[in-house]
C-alpha cells in the first residue's frame, strides 16, 4: 500500500531564507508527483507536477525534484516571503489507477 | 483552462436533512472526478471516484448509501450527503482528470451539520 510521507509536519523560518520541504513515498512505482499549496479554509492550488520521466520542475522561486528509485521529492522554495505562508501537500499517482495519495502536508510560516 | 468549480462554497444544514454539493469543469470535459473529504489539520483522503454514466467507485470505508454520487455529464458530478449527522461535518473537495494522471481542483465545500 501506498504511504506519503511528509516532514517536517510543521516549520516556521524567517522571512528571507531559503528551505526545503521533504516527501517520500513507499511505492516507487508512480505515475506523476505533485505539490499544492493550501491557504486555511480553502481549496488546492497545483504548485509543480512532476511527470515520470522527469526529474525535477520549476516555477519561479519554487523547484521539485523528484528521484523515484529513492522514493523521494522534495520542494525549493527560495528567498521565502511571509505571502508563502501554508500547508504545501505533497501526492503522488498510484500507476495505472489514476488515484491521488496525499502526505498531510507541511504547514510552513514566514515570520516577517 | 483547467477550472473546477463547486457549489455552494459552505452549507449549513439540521441533522438529519440532505445537502447537495456540485463540481463542475468549466472549461474541459471530465471523464472521471473525484470526491475527497479533508478533516481540520489532516490531508485529504479520497472517498469515490465517478466516471460519467456509471456508477461511483467508493473507497474502503465509506459508506455508498450515506454519500450519493451522481456523474451525469462530462461536466458536472454531484455529492448528496442523505440524512447528514454533526459527524459529517467536513471540507469536501472534487477534481476533475483531464488528462490520465493530471487531476484538478475545485475550491471546496464547508458543511456543517447542526
Amino acid at each position: 500500500k501506498q504511504e506519503v510521507t511528509q516532514i517536517p509536519a510543521a516549520l516556521s523560518v524567517p522571512e528571507g531564507e531559503n528551505l526545503v520541504l521533504n516527501c517520500s513515498f513507499t511505492d516507487s512505482a508512480i505515475y506523476n508527483l505533485q505539490w499544492f499549496r493550501q491557504d486555511p479554509g480553502k481549496g488546492l492550488t497545483s504548485l509543480l507536477l512532476i511527470q515520470s520521466s522527469q526529474r525535477e520542475q520549476t516555477s519561479g522561486r519554487l523547484n521539485a525534484s523528484l528521484d523515484k528509485s529513492s522514493g523521494r521529492s522534495t520542494l525549493y522554495i527560495a528567498a521565502s516571503q511571509p505571502g508563502d505562508s501554508a500547508t504545501y501537500l505533497c501526492a503522488v499517482y498510484k500507476n495505472r489507477d489514476d488515484k491521488i495519495i496525499f502526505g498531510k502536508g507541511t504547514r510552513l510560516h514566514i515570520l516577517p | 483552462g483547467a477550472v473546477v468549480s463547486q457549489h455552494p462554497s459552505w452549507v449549513i444544514c439540521k441533522s438529519g436533512t440532505s445537502v447537495k454539493i456540485e463540481c463542475r469543469s468549466l472549461d474541459f470535459q471530465a471523464t472521471t472526478m473525484f470526491w475527497y473529504r479533508q478533516f481540520p489539520k489532516q490531508s485529504l483522503m479520497l472517498m469515490a471516484t465517478s466516471n460519467e454514466g456509471s456508477k461511483a467507485t467508493y473507497e474502503q470505508g465509506v459508506e455508498k448509501d450515506k454519500f450519493l454520487i451522481n456523474h451525469a455529464s462530462l461536466t458536472l458530478s454531484t455529492l448528496t450527503v442523505t440524512s447528514a449527522h454533526p459527524e459529517d461535518s467536513s471540507f469536501y473537495i472534487c477534481s476533475a482528470s483531464r488528462y490520465l494522471y493530471e487531476q484538478y481542483f475545485g475550491p471546496g465545500t464547508r458543511l456543517t451539520v447542526t
